[in-house]
């Protein structure tokens, strides 16, 4: 099975900093894979598929890159809404799917 | 809009046997693939199954395969999830997704999802 590896597990910044939260695959997924958010008692809201293809209604401040192994989430300029926990997710097979620890961004 | 919501939580006995459900609306929920994906307290996501959008394929994470059962009823738009021979390690926060792909993916994320529902085995 593919493992999937987030880091940091934790990460503290303040308003308006520039993030980036990395995920790195076991082995090569191309470029399948997406991005949640999730809050506090909330479910996962999805914000990027494909590794870099930004959800319909999700602020442009939120990118995406990578392939292979080894990919980022950056936010450009963090506002007081993002803080949350991240997960990414690999989609490489139709019969399993694997995701990260998951990252949970704080308040500096 | 599009809505998934969860039903059939509780609390339960180790060994025993609880069945989730849930109803979709807002979309064809004949057009997709499901997901059931679990978060256990503090804990990160863990996918647990998924379902074709016509009940023909069905595939499951190592830690249930055996015990729990995915299915669907496209005639009701409702996705199920029969969970036997509960373990104290599944408890969890149990979500159903709807599964989208690209055109050029094999694999299916979740892309939206209901608000869960919560089950607890303990004894």
């Amino acid at each position: 099975d593919i493992q999937m590896t987030q880091s940091p597990s934790t990460l503290s910044a303040s308003v308006g900093d520039r993030v980036t939260i990395t995920c790195r695959a076991s082995q090569s997924i191309s470029s399948w894979l997406a991005w949640y958010q999730q809050k506090p008692g909330k479910a996962p809201k999805l914000l990027i598929s494909k590794a870099s293809s930004l959800e319909s209604g999700v602020p442009s401040r939120f990118s995406g890159s990578g392939s292979g192994t080894e990919f980022t989430l950056t936010i450009s300029s963090l506002q007081p809404d993002d803080f949350a926990t991240y997960h990414c997710q690999q989609y490489n097979s139709y019969s399993s799917y694997t995701f990260g620890q998951g990252t949970k961004l704080e308040i500096k | 809009q599009v809505q998934l919501v969860e039903s059939g939580g509780g609390v339960v006995q180790p060994g025993r046997s609880l069945r989730l459900s849930c109803a979709a609306s807002g979309f064809t929920f004949s057009a997709y693939g499901m997901h059931w994906v679990r978060q256990a307290p503090g804990k990160g996501l863990e996918w647990v199954a998924v379902i074709w959008y016509d009940g023909s394929n069905e595939f499951y994470a190592d830690s249930v395969k055996g015990r729990f059962t995915i299915s669907r009823d496209n005639s009701k738009n409702t996705l199920y999830l029969q969970m036997n021979s509960l373990r104290a390690e599944d408890t969890a926060v149990y979500y159903c997704a709807r599964a989208r792909n690209h055109y050029d993916s094999s694999g299916y994320f979740p892309d939206v999802w209901g608000q869960g529902t919560t089950i607890t085995v303990s004894s």
